[in-house]
């Protein structure tokens, strides 16, 4: 079974507070993606990776930056936290190819941002 | 703009069928995804249309008609552990993944 993994469930941090969020997956996939979930809207892709050093920008990377050093791990940053990146947020990975492909997801990381 | 258009929330009784429609319009159509999603989890994958027609899967069936930019998931026999959020998804002509906002389906005894 594929297994995605995030490093918190909840979180709560201040406003201007910079904030990493790990996501780690075991079935070494290439392509690796940030999502935040909020009430009444579909998930919004904020970031992706197709490859370790890659990344592209989804719909909404204002706000935001990733790394992808090693093929099993992306992490998301939020360099200077504000109150409207309160969110829930979900990594997903999928194998190789094209975005046919179904993407697996972690349980996610509900942000609070005061 | 491209667009996904679900219900936000259905109520359906234990035992019986629900229809759950997802409508479309995109730029180009590659595919489209249906995903549980039980509150507080992941989403989780439920099938995947990407010709016309009806594609059965135990109790879950989803409907395919790319002409009218429209798909449905059929839910039978249907039971308390149903009760999560279902999301509709569609690939565009660029492959990327346009979510809708889901359809909260609420099951009662």
């Amino acid at each position: 079974d594929v297994k995605v993994t995030q490093s918190s469930r909840y979180l709560v941090k201040r406003t201007g507070e910079k904030v990493f969020l790990e996501c780690v997956q075991d079935m070494d996939h290439e392509n690796m993606f940030w999502y935040r979930q909020d009430p009444g809207l579909g998930l919004r892709l904020i970031y992706f990776s197709y490859d370790v050093k890659m990344k592209e920008k989804g719909d909404i990377p204002e706000g935001y930056s990733v790394s992808r050093e090693k093929k099993e791990r992306f992490s998301l940053i939020l360099e200077s936290a504000s109150t409207n990146q309160t969110s829930m947020y979900l990594c997903a990975s999928s194998p190789p190819g094209q975005v046919t492909d179904t993407q697996y997801f972690g349980p996610g990381t509900r942000l609070t941002v005061l | 703009g491209q667009n996904i258009d679900q219900p936000t929330e259905m109520t359906a009784t234990e035992g019986a069928i629900v229809q759950i429609n997802c409508t479309y319009q995109t730029s180009g159509f590659n595919g489209l995804f249906w995903y549980q999603q039980h509150a507080g989890e992941a989403p989780t994958f439920l099938s995947y249309n990407v010709l016309d027609g009806l594609e059965e899967k135990g109790r879950f069936s989803s409907f395919l008609s790319r002409s009218k930019g429209y798909s449905y998931l059929l839910l039978k026999e249907l039971q308390m552990k149903d009760s999560a959020s279902y999301l509709c998804a569609v690939i565009d002509s660029n492959y990327q993944l346009i979510w809708g906002a889901g359809t909260k389906l609420i099951i009662k005894p």
